[in-house]
């Protein structure tokens, strides 16, 4: 059972909007910043966004990310086919105290 | 450009002591900007940290609650690297072992990751 919860799966067809939510507590997200990681099968995962709303260079801009109280969210807008993959948010968690991470979310473009 | 390169056992029996090696190029265990992480990933667990070593005019390795007593994260000067122990390991522990760079402040996150290397628990 993960300490953040993402839903499982999101899915969009070509060019729509989505966002996958990330829920933590006062421990975590609402204090601290938020990665978001990206993983193909059989690869390690990727930082998406680091610092809660920023991209590293090479991440296209169509990828942003925001967080409010103890919630976070990831957006992917012009959804493309290579979108396809799972989607992990990260946070550092002050009662462990350690880094958690969510459930994942599997994103599917329909 | 940083590269992490793991080495270790794939299989382990239970009750033993599970150690893998991430060796570092590119950049130095010893940098006092940095962090050095294990991660681990299995269907039933998802991602799950275990810790990590630092230096920041001495050596640090911290580990969540759970984990304590079962794993030690090192330094290894010598090498450039950095090592994981985890001992009585049971089947619950198979899964597949990252090392990575960052997770502090001023880094973008976890932003280099070794290959990983699948360890499985079994008799």
């Amino acid at each position: 059972q993960s300490v953040l919860i993402q839903p499982p799966s999101a899915s969009g067809t070509p060019g729509q909007r989505i966002t996958i939510s990330c829920s933590g507590s006062s421990s975590n997200i609402e204090n601290k910043y938020v990665n978001w990681y990206q993983q193909f099968p059989e690869t390690a995962p990727k930082v998406l966004i680091y610092r809660t709303d920023q991209r590293p260079s090479g991440v296209p801009d169509r990828f942003s990310a925001s967080k409010s109280g103890t919630s976070a969210s990831l957006a992917i807008s012009g959804l493309r086919s290579e979108d396809e993959a799972d989607y992990y948010c990260a946070a550092w968690d002050d009662s462990l105290p350690g880094w958690v991470f969510g459930g994942g979310t599997k994103v599917t473009v329909l | 450009q940083v590269q992490l390169q793991q080495s270790g056992p794939g299989l382990v029996k239970p009750s033993q002591t599970l150690s893998l090696a991430c060796a570092i190029s590119g950049d130095n265990v010893s940098n006092n900007t940095a962090a050095w992480n294990w991660i681990r990933q299995s269907p039933s667990r998802g991602l799950e940290w275990l810790g990590r070593t630092y230096y920041r005019s001495k050596w640090y390795s911290e580990y969540p609650v759970s984990m304590r007593g079962r794993v030690v994260i090192n330094p290894d000067t010598s090498k450039n690297q950095f090592s994981l122990q985890m001992n009585s390991v049971t089947p619950e522990d198979t899964a597949v072992y990252y090392c990575t760079k960052g997770g502090t402040t001023a880094s973008p996150g976890f932003d280099y990751w070794g290959q990983g290397t699948l360890v499985t628990v079994s008799s």
